[in-house]
């Protein structure tokens, strides 16, 4: 079956603190995973987005890692600000299912002055 | 510039009273999706369309309609809103099935979030 599972479910740290969320993923065959960030009542914002090839991609603060062969990706974030605070949520889509993208349950952070 | 548009922000409706969702893009993507995201859980695929096809998800409830006139509009229409139908709904949008192994954005409006009284 095809999941995706992050951890941890929800992290408070401080402000300019850094930080690394986990996912994992059943996925197959693997096509693509994704990081977004969704602010409370607001629409999921890509963050970055790896195919089997990639192992690593920055996007500001934002770095996502990728190991295909265990399955497992990080999202770091570097000096972390207040604007942080969201939920992310790790993305997993597998090849030749058409639109479907099977979502993890996302990961809480709240960063605290 | 916001380039995938829903409207209304907040929706308000009666239990079994017609409601339809309206989503826009500027971007004349191929693909849009429409995405039911109840409180602390994942986005749940409803369908999508890929320009004029529609593809439904098996477990999508028949309750569930939707529209596409052009490329750049979307519509979601609830027949009959039952209480369990209080969600966000999302609209996204894709140059490309998001399947395929590529590093093709998946952009995402704002959501409307509907409640149902």
């Amino acid at each position: 079956k095809n999941q995706v599972e992050q951890s941890p479910q929800s992290l408070i740290i401080l402000e300019g603190k850094n930080c690394t969320l986990q996912c994992n993923y059943t996925v197959s065959p693997f096509s693509n995973l994704r990081w977004y960030k969704q602010d409370t009542g607001r629409g999921p914002v890509s963050l970055t987005i790896m195919t089997f090839s990639e192992n690593t991609k920055s996007n500001g603060r934002y770095t996502a890692t990728l190991d295909a062969d265990t399955k497992q990706s990080s999202l770091h974030i570097t000096a972390s600000q207040l604007s942080d605070s969201a939920s992310y949520i790790c993305v997993v889509s597998a090849h030749n299912q058409g639109g479907k993208l099977i979502f993890g349950q996302g990961t809480e952070l709240s960063v605290k002055p | 510039d916001a380039m995938v548009i829903q409207n209304p922000r907040y929706q308000v409706t009666q239990f079994g009273k017609p409601v339809t969702l309206s989503c826009s893009q500027t971007l004349n993507h191929n693909v849009m999706y429409w995405y039911q995201q109840k409180s602390s859980q994942a986005p749940k695929l409803l369908f999508h369309y890929y320009d004029k096809d529609f593809n439904n998800e098996a477990d999508t409830p028949d309750n569930f309609q939707s529209r596409r006139p052009n490329t750049s509009f979307c519509f979601l229409d609830i027949r009959s809103p039952g209480l369990g139908d209080a969600a966000m709904y999302l609209c996204a949008t894709s140059r490309v099935i998001t399947g395929l192994p590529t590093n093709e954005k998946l952009f995402f409006g704002s959501g409307t979030q509907l409640s149902v009284l």
